[in-house]
C-alpha cells in the first residue's frame, strides 16, 4: 500500500539556522507534491507545489526539492525565526486523480530564539 | 482568513444524538472536501465535491452523511456516533483540479474539534 513518512521527531533548531524537513513515500507515483503548514488548533496553509518535472522551487525563504527516483522531496527553510515554529505537512497528488490529496503525518519544527 | 469558515468550531455530543457540520467558502471554488485529523495520524481524506456531485467517498461509515447544496456549502450530517470519531474536522476548497491545470491547492477551515461521550 501506498506510504508516505515525514521526520517523526520533532525537529528543533537555533533561530538563523536552516531547518531540513523530508517526505518520503512508496509504492505511489505523484505528478505533484504540496507541502502545508499548520499551527496549532488551525487548518493547514498552502506554501509550495512542486511537479514531478521540476527538480527544485523556491519562495522567499522557503526551497522544496523532489527527486522521483529516491521518491524524496525536501524541505528547507532558511534563516529561520521562531515565528515558522509550526507542523509542516507534506501532500502527494496524482494527475488524474482530481482533487485527492494524500498526507504525511508532519513534522513538528520548533526554533528557539 | 483563509475565505473557507467552519462551524461550530467545537462539538461535543453523546453518541445517541444527530448534529451537523457547516462549511462555506467565500473563494468561488468548485470542488470541496472533508478530511479527518486524529491526533499523531495523518489526515484522512473523507469526501471529495467536484461541482456539486460527489466524487470520493473513502469507505467512510455510514454515520458520516455528507451534503453539498451547492458549491459555497458542504455539510456534515452525524448520527449515532462513537468515541473513536472523537478527531478534528477540517473543510477545504479548491478549484476543480482538471479545470485548473490538473492539481489543487486547497485552502482549509478551521476546524471543528469533535468530542464524542
Amino acid at each position: 500500500s501506498q506510504k508516505i513518512e515525514q521526520n517523526s521527531e520533532a525537529l528543533n533548531i537555533q533561530e538563523g539556522k536552516t531547518a531540513t524537513l523530508t517526505c518520503n513515500y512508496t509504492n505511489y507515483s505523484p505528478a505533484y507534491l504540496q507541502w502545508y503548514r499548520q499551527d496549532p488548533g488551525r487548518g493547514p496553509v498552502f506554501l509550495l507545489l512542486i511537479r514531478e518535472n521540476e527538480k527544485e522551487k523556491r519562495k522567499e525563504r522557503l526551497k522544496v526539492t523532489f527527486d522521483t527516483t529516491l521518491k524524496q522531496s525536501l524541505f528547507h527553510i532558511t534563516a529561520s525565526q521562531p515565528a515558522d515554529s509550526a507542523t509542516y505537512l507534506c501532500a502527494l497528488q496524482k494527475y488524474n486523480q482530481g482533487g485527492k490529496l494524500i498526507f504525511g503525518q508532519g513534522t513538528e519544527l520548533s526554533v528557539k530564539p | 482568513e483563509t475565505g473557507v469558515t467552519q462551524t461550530p468550531r467545537h462539538l461535543v455530543m453523546g453518541m445517541t444524538n444527530k448534529k451537523s457540520l457547516k462549511c462555506e467558502q467565500h473563494l468561488g471554488h468548485n470542488a470541496m472536501y472533508w478530511y479527518k485529523q486524529s491526533a499523531k495520524k495523518p489526515l484522512e481524506l473523507m469526501f471529495v465535491y467536484s461541482l456539486e456531485e460527489r466524487v470520493e467517498n473513502n469507505s467512510v461509515p455510514s454515520r458520516f452523511s455528507p451534503e453539498c447544496p451547492n458549491s459555497s456549502h458542504l455539510f456534515l450530517h452525524l448520527h449515532t456516533l462513537q468515541p473513536e470519531d472523537s478527531a478534528l474536522y477540517l473543510c477545504a476548497s479548491s478549484q476543480e483540479p482538471l479545470l485548473a491545470g490538473g492539481y489543487n491547492e486547497q485552502f482549509f477551515g478551521p476546524g471543528t474539534r469533535l468530542t464524542v461521550l
